[in-house]
């Protein structure tokens, strides 16, 4: 099992914001380690939506936003869309890990 | 930006070996490293492992030490990863994607996948 929680889902109707977390320790985000997020459409290969804790490659809506404090990250969505609906997965570097990359448990976004 | 193109799907027997490509194109192939995930079905993403396509030099999770191979092949701009030992729970798509430099970039380029069903 995955050193990176998320919760198993989270909801809500079109133009609201949603927030999904990523709770981990001191040896991957709490040692200060750079958290990514990805967006998996169904059928699709996962896709880059934040980079280095809060920053969005070329193309991703500003709609989608990441934050980091302590041992926790966080991927807000604003003004959610239906197109929004699919699993969202955080991912972190760990030290205690054969100094590993570990993805988040993931999170399924339903719109309403 | 760059793309990734996997080879096709696999069926194999428990106790065998499969090895997937991955073909990098429309960037610097040893700029970057690859990094292999896998997703069984109706699962999550599981990070498998690392190449350096630079320097050759690989990482693996602790619980496919022994068991997975990472290579490259610059001349081609290709990477491999090789998985012995196939049990019924190594049924999964597998991914290759772009990965780096460093760890602050995160993985932007993802393969199409390819999905390795293991059966006897």
């Amino acid at each position: 099992q995955s050193v990176l929680t998320q919760p198993p889902s989270v909801s809500g109707a079109p133009g609201q914001r949603v927030t999904i977390s990523c709770t981990g320790s001191s040896s991957n985000i709490g040692a200060g380690y750079d958290v990514h997020w990805y967006q998996q459409l169904p059928g699709a290969a996962p896709k880059l939506l934040i980079y280095g804790d809060s920053n969005r490659p070329s193309g991703v809506p500003d709609r989608f936003s990441g934050s980091k404090s302590g041992t926790s990250a966080s991927l807000a969505i604003t003004g959610l869309q239906v197109e929004d609906e699919a699993d969202y997965y955080c991912q972190s570097y760990d030290s205690n890990l054969s100094d590993s990359y570990v993805f988040g448990t993931g999170t399924k976004v339903t719109v309403l | 930006q760059g793309q990734l193109v996997q080879s096709g799907a696999e069926v194999k027997k428990p106790g065998a070996s499969v090895k997937v490509s991955c073909k990098a194109s429309g960037y610097s192939f040893t700029s970057y490293g690859i990094s292999w995930v896998r997703q069984a079905p109706g699962q999550g993403l599981e990070w498998m492992g690392w190449i350096s396509a630079y320097s050759g030099d690989t990482n693996s999770a602790q619980k496919f030490q022994g068991r997975v191979t990472l290579t490259t092949d610059t001349s081609t701009s290709t990477a491999y990863m090789q998985l012995r030992s196939l049990r019924s729970d190594d049924t999964a798509v597998y991914y290759c994607a772009r990965d780096g430099p460093g760890t602050y970039y995160g993985i932007d380029v993802w393969g199409q996948g390819t999905t390795v069903t293991v059966s006897s």
